[in-house]
């Protein structure tokens, strides 16, 4: 059964980088799919930020490109996520998924984290 | 952009009925990239149902999808006591991955 955990700070300061990290388990990541990070802010609907594949090959979410780094360690099974210049708005759940077609579309699921932004 | 709209916000139903939910997109889903997902509350999203119509490993056969181009429709049968949640449907063939607002399945 494949299994995702986020972990990482629930905390950021305005204007610093929000570094998360999803662990897998279940599933070895250098066999394939598309790895996501998807963030939902309290009581709001969902937005998709990025995914990665175990080459290192990334797709962004637009909106949010410019401050969006995921990176992937074969090695420990785990990608990450770097949101940089965080505002309030970027207070939210961030899930990490296992993307079942498509880059963008997402099976698999970790619990979520809840991630604030505030001085 | 793609921006979809969910319809109704809210739907209030019995266990037993039949649900139907609407997802419309302001311009055509490329290839029925369009999933449904359910969240209930303090949980993620559950993914029912990708490529318009197909139902995700484990999905049992009470929930179907339908669509095409600009308007896409999940059906639930029969309703059971757990499937009362927020469903959001999602376009994931266009750079931005966009969800809809959701619609609010609950009890009447």
């Amino acid at each position: 059964q494949v299994q995702l955990q986020e972990s990482g700070p629930g905390l950021v300061k305005p204007s610093e980088t929000l570094s998360l990290t999803c662990t897998v388990s279940g599933y070895s990541i250098s066999s394939g799919y598309y790895w996501g990070w998807i963030r939902q802010p309290p009581g709001k609907g969902l937005e998709w930020i990025g995914s990665i594949y175990h080459s290192g090959s990334t797709y962004y979410n637009p909106s949010l490109k410019s401050r969006v780094t995921i990176s992937v360690d074969t090695s420990k099974n785990q990608f990450s996520l770097k949101l940089s210049s965080v505002t309030a708005a970027d207070t939210a759940v961030y899930y990490c998924a296992r993307a079942i077609t498509m880059v963008r579309c997402f099976d698999y699921w970790g619990q979520g984290t809840l991630v604030t932004v505030s001085s | 952009e793609i921006v979809l709209t969910q319809s109704p916000g809210t739907l209030s139903l019995s266990p037993g009925e039949r649900a139907t939910l609407s997802c419309r997109a302001s311009q055509s889903v490329s290839s029925s990239y369009l999933a449904w997902y359910q969240q209930k509350p303090g949980q993620a999203p559950r993914l029912l149902i990708y490529g318009a119509s197909s139902r995700a490993t484990g999905i049992p056969d009470r929930f179907s999808g339908s669509g095409s181009g600009t308007d896409f429709t999940l059906t639930i049968s029969r309703l059971e006591p757990e499937d009362f949640a927020v469903y959001y449907c999602q376009q994931y063939g266009s750079s931005r991955g966009t969800f809809g607002q959701g619609t609010k399945l609950e009890i009447k």
